[in-house]
């Protein structure tokens, strides 16, 4: 099992160019959670999925921000436009029927 | 929503002493509470969890006890080893599967 796959690992963009991150679930999961990690903010929980249906949001901050499961095997968070602010570790994890969370690598993103 | 508080942020300790990490919890709803470690640079992983049925868990060094009506969890390592070296969060839920993270504690072994 090759566990949670996240891309790219580092992404490096400009004030107002749009983010795209991806997440590949572990087989068989039916939940995923998108975290953001800053050293002020800690770990967020940004929006998490059920059965490819996005069940709470309310942790993203704001409209620049949005989230897609299109299947049960492929998430996007995608920032747009993106400011530096939006620089943090984010995480995807996945868990089976609300068990462990298992977390990805992360993708660590600095908007300059 | 729930919140949870975490202390101490930073505890050093001389390896093979025990170190204890302490949690409250706002939402008396929770039902489930994981402590995960992230060592420098890597992925949070869980070590332990314990589900509001029992009070206490262990698992070899690792212990985690939960006291339901004052609201408080806790996290206890002992015969700390260099290894241990990490920050570990502590979180809370209902049956939603949302996490709540408390803020962090930087553990430091000292050899």
């Amino acid at each position: 099992d090759a566990g949670v796959i996240q891309s790219p690992r580092h992404e490096v963009t400009e004030m107002g160019q749009e983010v795209t991150l991806r997440c590949k679930p572990i087989s068989g999961h039916n939940s995923l959670f998108w975290y953001r990690q800053t050293m002020m903010r800690g770990l967020e929980l940004l929006i998490y999925f059920n059965n490819n249906v996005p069940i709470d949001d309310s942790g993203m901050p704001e409209d620049r921000f949005s989230a897609k499961m299109p299947n049960a095997s492929f998430s996007t968070l995608k920032i747009q436009p993106s400011e530096p602010r939006d620089s943090a570790v984010y995480f995807c994890a996945s868990s089976l029927d609300g068990d462990e969370q298992f977390f990805g690598p992360g993708t660590r993103l600095t908007v300059l | 929503g729930e919140n949870v508080e975490q202390h101490p942020s930073t505890l050093s300790v001389q390896e093979g002493d025990s170190a204890v990490i302490k949690c409250t919890y706002s939402d008396s709803a929770s039902n489930y509470f994981p402590w995960y470690k992230q060592e420098l640079g890597k992925r949070p992983q869980l070590i332990i969890d314990i589900r509001s049925n029992v009070g206490e868990k262990k698992d070899q060094r690792i212990a985690v006890t939960l006291n339901k009506t004052a609201k408080h969890f806790s996290l206890h390592i002992t015969e700390t080893q260099p290894e241990d070296s990490a920050v570990y969060f502590c979180a809370a839920s209902r049956d939603d599967y949302k996490l709540s993270f408390g803020a962090g504690t930087t553990v430091t072994v000292r050899a």
